[in-house]
């Protein structure tokens, strides 16, 4: 019965592979977003799908490529990791609409050595 | 542009003792504002939030925040602190396109 799911939970991998995290939600909100929690714990929007539609793309490098399969599914992939990639990385779900709280999952914590 | 500013990167507080966490907030509409808690290793929890209407919002775990419009603040408090309340606490502003704007994050230490 869980909310907002994420894998996997960890991840460690080395400079220069591909990664992807999947996120599921079962609340039926129809936007999901995905954010960056760096070392120093600061969140930071990353990109938001709206109805499968990529609606917020922050300042990624184009390394980072979202696709949402399906309303209820936001999956991140990542080319060519680099060793500043290394953060947890949060996925988020709301219903659309400007005063939506957002539900987040339990993060992703991604090591690139 | 929007931005939060949470000033205190921690604070400690005696179990028991009463609790104000401050967030100022820069926008230039009328906000949505949220107050997040996130434990250890887990994701965040919507403590609660303020659209309109009552400056006093009331959320989970006996927390409240006041919306002051004039000083730009939403400030977190609880009169009563349990060491479970012990975490990181994240103001946050959306705007008009459900995009969030996170403050930097307050880490609350309790002590026995």
């Amino acid at each position: 019965d869980t909310a907002v799911s994420q894998t996997p939970k960890y991840l460690v991998t080395q400079m220069g592979n591909d990664k992807s995290i999947k996120c599921e939600q079962n609340l039926g909100h129809d936007t999901m977003y995905w954010y960056k929690q760096d070392s120093k714990k600061f969140l930071k929007i990353m990109f938001s799908y709206n109805n499968k539609e990529l609606i917020i793309n922050e300042t990624v490098p184009n390394r980072f490529s979202p696709k949402s399969p399906d309303k209820a599914h936001l999956n991140l992939h990542i080319n060519s990791l680099e060793l500043g990639d290394s953060a947890v990385y949060f996925c988020a779900s709301s219903h659309s609409g400007s005063n939506a709280e957002q539900y987040f999952g339990p993060g992703t914590r991604l090591t690139v050595t | 542009a929007q931005s939060v500013t949470q000033p205190d990167i921690h604070i400690t507080v005696s179990e028991g003792a009463s609790l104000e966490l401050r967030c100022n907030y820069s926008y230039g509409a009328t906000p949505y504002l949220f107050w997040y808690v996130q434990s250890p290793g887990q994701g965040l929890q919507l403590l609660l939030k303020y659209f309109s209407g009552d400056t006093l919002v009331q959320g989970i775990k006996g927390f409240e925040a006041e919306f002051k419009r004039s000083q730009s603040s939403f400030n977190l408090r609880k009169p009563s602190v349990h060491w479970s309340d012990a975490a990181e606490y994240f103001c946050a502003v959306g705007d008009n396109f459900n995009k969030f704007y996170f403050g930097s994050g307050t880490k609350l230490n309790v002590k026995p």
